[in-house]
């Protein structure tokens, strides 16, 4: 059982918008900086969002993230079929004392 | 360009030893100011931050597996290093070297994994 908490799938149409929440508590998300990764199938998992919503270099701007209270969202616009993959959350929780990750939710593009 | 190539063994015996070696290129590992980690992927636990080492030697490890895990750095050889000790079926897991964010140590301004490796599954099987 992760200390984050992500549904564990997700679909809509391509070109559609989706959103994949990322819940937690005051000590992980409420006071530190969340990041989102993506994990496309069979591969290493890549960084697409740090400090709650800034995009690393060569990741498309169809991506964003937000923060609000204890949880967190990963937008997703103009959904193409290559964003298929898995997403997962991860911030630093004061409690454990190190960073944790959310359970990671699959993105279907129907 | 950055690089992580990792090497070490894909099967290791119970109560053994695992060991894994991750060498950068494209960056020096004593000049970069990031920090440099190893992170594990398995089936029943998801993604699981191991530690993380800076060049000079300061550690961090996970609270949950510090009694079993040493990192180390060999700055000459732009390498780092993953041990775990006394492994059971619980290891078994893709193990990714990463390079995690610069300019602050493991806490609320630094975050893991900016940059990964191919991963390594290593299986804890006799």
């Amino acid at each position: 059982q992760s200390v984050l908490t992500q549904p564990p799938s997700v679909s809509e149409a391509p070109r559609q918008r989706v959103t994949i929440s990322c819940s937690g508590s005051s000590s992980n998300i409420e006071y530190n900086a969340v990041n989102w990764y993506q994990q496309l199938p069979g591969k290493a998992p890549k960084l697409l969002i740090y400090y709650n919503d800034l995009l690393p270099s060569g990741v498309s701007d169809r991506f964003s993230g937000s923060k609000s209270g204890t949880s967190a969202s990963l937008a997703i616009s103009g959904l193409q079929s290559e964003d298929e993959a898995d997403y997962y959350c991860a911030v630093w929780d004061d409690s454990l004392n190190g960073p944790v990750f959310g359970g990671g939710t699959k993105l279907t593009v129907l | 360009q950055l690089q992580l190539q990792q090497s070490g063994p894909g099967l290791v015996k119970p109560s053994e030893t695992l060991s894994l070696t991750c060498t950068v290129s494209g960056v020096s590992i004593s000049s970069s100011g990031y920090y440099w980690g190893w992170i594990r992927q398995s089936p029943g636990k998801g993604l699981e931050w191991i530690g993380s080492i800076y060049y000079s030697g300061s550690t961090y490890y996970n609270p949950s597996l510090r009694s079993r895990v040493t990192m180390s750095v060999d700055t000459s050889k732009n390498q780092f290093s993953l041990k775990v000790n006394s492994v059971t079926a619980a290891d078994t897991a893709v193990y990714y070297c990463v390079r995690d964010s610069g300019g602050a140590p493991p806490g609320s301004s630094w975050y893991p994994g900016e940059s990964w490796g191919q991963g390594t599954l290593v299986t804890v099987s006799s």
